[in-house]
């Protein structure tokens, strides 16, 4: 069956940096992207970006351009996000929820997620 | 961007009442190229992460209960809960994914029981 696995909660100083991590299995890891959407205490969700694990094309949302970096190793089926020069309003549980549809079937615009991790709590206090 | 709208923020309905929550999209988000809505539906219980319950708009996914409906086209959508169960207590967010490899959400509605 389809798990992703992600990386214990983590607590981090203001101006650090925090890297999660994804690990896939049941399926074939190269055949989907991987998004990451993050949710603040009490609020909605946030896309923060995809990356392809065929050929690691990634697409970031705007407002994170410059702080965020998104890779996969596919010796290990794993994703990752690192997220730099965190802010107290970083402070959020980090998803990575995989494409519903394989890479060679989006011929336009995206996909829904099938499939979630269980959520990386990241915590940023001084 | 595409910016999603949902109402209400929160409704409250009885057992076996039908809860319906609208979303509403800053631009279509249908494709005339194959004629779809790139818009899906989710739910979420305290503490774990979203399910994912609709796509194309009204395409149920596998083992979701056959209550939950979807409806829309364009830039107007619905989630309808035909009957609504105890464990349908939950928020439910709204997604457009007509952008190439890019994705956002309507901020959700929590749905209580009445």
């Amino acid at each position: 069956q389809v798990q992703l696995v992600q990386s214990g909660a983590e607590v981090k100083k203001p101006g650090a940096s925090v890297k999660v991590s994804c690990k896939a299995s049941g399926y074939t890891f190269t055949s989907y992207g991987i998004s990451w959407v993050r949710q603040a205490p009490g609020q909605g969700l946030e896309w923060m970006g995809w990356i392809s694990a065929y050929n690691g094309n990634t697409n970031y949302a705007q407002k994170l351009q410059g702080r965020v970096t998104m890779t996969t190793d596919t010796s290990t089926s794993t994703a990752y996000m690192e997220l730099r020069s965190l802010r107290s309003d970083d402070t959020a549980v980090y998803y990575c929820a995989r494409d519903r549809r394989k890479y060679y079937d989006i011929l336009t615009g995206s996909t829904s997620f099938d499939y979630w991790g269980q959520g990386t709590l990241v915590t940023v206090s001084s | 961007d595409i910016v999603m709208t949902q109402s209400p923020d929160s409704l409250a309905v009885s057992l076996g009442e039908r809860a319906t929550i609208n979303c509403k999209s800053s631009q279509s988000v249908l494709y005339s190229s194959n004629n779809k809505n790139y818009l899906a539906w989710y739910q979420q219980k305290p503490g774990q992460p979203p399910k994912l319950l609709i796509y194309w708009a009204s395409t149920r996914e596998s083992g979701v209960p056959d209550r939950f409906s979807g409806s829309g086209s364009g830039t107007d959508f619905t989630l309808t809960i035909s009957s609504l169960q105890a464990e349908d207590v939950a928020v439910y967010y709204c997604q457009q994914y007509y952008s190439t490899h890019s994705a956002t959400f309507g901020g959700g509605t929590k749905v209580e029981i009445k």
